[in-house]
Formats: C-alpha cells, structure tokens, sequence
C-alpha cells in the first residue's frame, strides 16, 4: 500500500477563489503526479513532480500551479478558480510497474 | 486522433461470459501497456501491465498485445457481476490514457 492520503475529498469553492489541493505519501516515492478526470476525456496529466521542487507541466496545466517542498507533499493549487474546473482530482505515485492513485478530490466550482 | 483510443462502450454481457475490452494507440514506438479498472466513485487500480507482443495472463484476465497493428486487449473470462466497472487503458511510462471502457456484467 503506497499509503496516498488526498484532501479534501469534497470542495465547493466560487468562481475566482484560490483553492489548494493536497496529496500526502508516505512511502518515500520519487514522482508523484495529479490527473483530472471528467466524462468523455478519461484521464488526463496536469502536472507532475520528480523530486523536492523539481515540476513540470503536463497536458493541461493551464490555470494550475503545483509545489513540492518535501517529498511527502505534492500541492495542486488552482490561483482562480473557473467553473471549466470543476472536475474530479486524483494524485498518482508510480510504484509497481504502474501507478497507485489516491481516493480523489471532487472539486465543484460554482 | 487521441493518442488512446477506446469504445467508450457500455458493454454488457452475460455473468460467465467472456468480456472483450480493446485500445488502440497511435504511437508506434510505445514500449509499455497499462490495464486499469475504476469502479464508480473510486480510483483507478492496476490491473495488469504488458510490455511484450502476445498474451499475458492473470487469473480471469489477459492482456493481448499487437504492437505491429498498434492494439492492446484485455479478456476477462467467466465475467462476474463485480467486474462490472470502468476499464482504463494507459500507455507508456508517462500514462496516456484512453477514456475508458464501461463494461457491465448481468446476472
């Protein structure tokens, strides 16, 4: 068990609000990733980390920003929340050949 | 073209039946092959990973892969009802990923 904590599970949050999502480790993975997941897309990379404070983008990292001060933590933080964000959040480390995703952040913004 | 592509289904079929879940991917120099099952509500969990062309077997499962004609396939023998979920084909180290496949298993 790669012992992956996300949190919140649930926000609501209004249009143009920081919010900041968190993903916790406790297995000492290298590289840590966050997905967003919506219907008809699948699942698609934000951005992703391989080491403390070393990041980089993925395919829809627009509108995201991410930090890693230490190994355990990987911060999403969305500066101003738009309602094209309103998506389901999953954080991934890679172990085992593939990857083990946390339980998600169901993030609605309105 | 997405880079992975599946039927975004739904499939059903018949507890005890053989489930049939395909991706195709556009990148012919991938190396690596991902299978995932999400039920509704959770998070992705592996399934199974193949990087050779051929079969790879798993208890009920199989992955197949056809890297010349760019498919992966998972077979899911003596389907159950709690197979009925979301299946996500991933490709590469880098996890693209296609849409998934929603298969649901009757009774």
């Amino acid at each position: 068990d790669a012992g992956i904590t996300q949190s919140p599970r649930h926000k609501v949050t209004e249009t143009g609000t920081p919010v900041t999502l968190r993903c916790h480790q406790t297995e000492n993975h290298r590289y840590m990733y966050w997905y967003r997941q919506d219907p008809g897309h699948g699942l698609r990379l934000i951005h992703y980390s391989y080491g403390v404070k070393d990041t980089d983008k993925g395919e829809v990292s627009d509108g995201y920003s991410v930090s890693r001060s230490k190994t355990e933590d990987f911060l999403l933080t969305l500066e101003s929340a738009t309602s094209s964000q309103t998506s389901v959040y999953f954080c991934a480390i890679s172990e085992k050949g593939g990857y083990t995703f946390g339980s998600g952040t169901r993030l609605t913004v309105v | 073209q997405k880079e992975v592509e599946q039927n975004s289904g739904p499939l059903s079929v018949p507890e005890g039946a053989i489930a049939s879940l395909n991706c195709t991917y556009s990148d012919r120099g991938s190396q690596s092959f991902f299978w995932y099952r999400q039920y509704s509500g959770k998070s992705p969990e592996l399934i199974m990973f193949i990087y050779s062309n051929g079969d790879k077997e798993d208890g009920r499962f199989t992955a197949q892969l056809n890297k010349a004609s760019q498919y992966v396939s998972l077979l899911i023998r003596d389907s159950q009802p709690s197979d009925s979920a979301t299946y996500l084909c991933a490709v590469n180290y880098d996890m693209r990923f296609g849409a998934g496949t929603r298969l649901t298993v009757k009774p």
